[in-house]
């Protein structure tokens, strides 16, 4: 069984931190990596992607990829309390077809 | 403004109903994709579609099926529908390979009772 693994949480920072979620995946195979941000009572929306090794940014997003320890990271910087949501991690699994494979999300709650 | 629209927001079915759910994407997207939302268990994919009249099993495919007659359309039926079915049903559309934007419809909120 291909998995995405991520902490429940909640995850709690106060207004201004940085919060750093994680989520590592089975399939070495894997190529393609987002993260999406599910607000209570609505859909998920894309956040961010990566696809290469190392960091990318945008705005107040990092996302971090280390495909040899199968490990995928999101952090975000000066935490509003309008981050707080859901976040959770997908995988494009190598299975050939364009479906991923989501975690069970992560938490997170930032506090005034 | 691109968009997925589902046909329900909030839907109530008997036991051992037909439920159909439906979702329609504007974005001239190949890949359509249904799953289930659950608390506790997360996003799982029930079926998807790579083409017109092109579908694949996800990971929880039993006790549904799908229908893709047009490229904008993606349905879901459940053949008779039970109370574990009583979920959130996401539809979600992307174009071309995973590095695309997959884009999520608002949502259907199914209880079978």
């Amino acid at each position: 069984q291909k998995e995405v693994e991520q902490n429940s949480g909640p995850l709690s920072v106060p207004e201004g931190a940085i919060a750093s979620l994680n989520c590592t995946y089975s399939d070495r195979g894997s190529q393609s990596f987002f993260w999406y941000r599910q607000y209570s009572g609505k859909s998920p929306e894309l956040i961010m992607s990566i696809y290469s090794n190392g960091d990318k940014e945008d705005g107040r997003f990092t996302a971090q990829l280390n495909k040899a320890s199968q490990y995928v990271s999101l952090l975000i910087r000066d935490s509003q309390p309008s981050d707080s949501a859901t976040y959770l991690c997908a995988v494009n699994m190598n299975s050939g077809y364009s479906t991923l494979t989501f975690g069970k999300g992560t938490m997170l709650l930032v506090s005034p | 403004d691109v968009k997925v629209t589902q046909s329900s927001r909030y839907l109530v079915k008997r036991t051992g109903e037909k439920v159909f759910l439906e979702c329609v994407q504007d974005m001239d997207h190949e890949n359509m994709f249904w799953y289930r939302q659950d608390p506790g268990l997360g996003l799982r994919l029930i079926y998807f579609s790579y083409d017109v009249k092109m579908k694949e099993k996800g990971d929880i495919p039993e006790g549904y099926s799908v229908s893709r007659e047009k490229k904008e359309r993606f349905s879901l039926i459940l053949e008779s529908a039970s109370t574990n079915q009583t979920s959130m049903y996401l539809c979600a559309s992307l174009k071309g390979l995973a590095g695309g934007l997959a884009v999520f419809g608002p949502g259907t909120r199914l209880t079978v009772l």
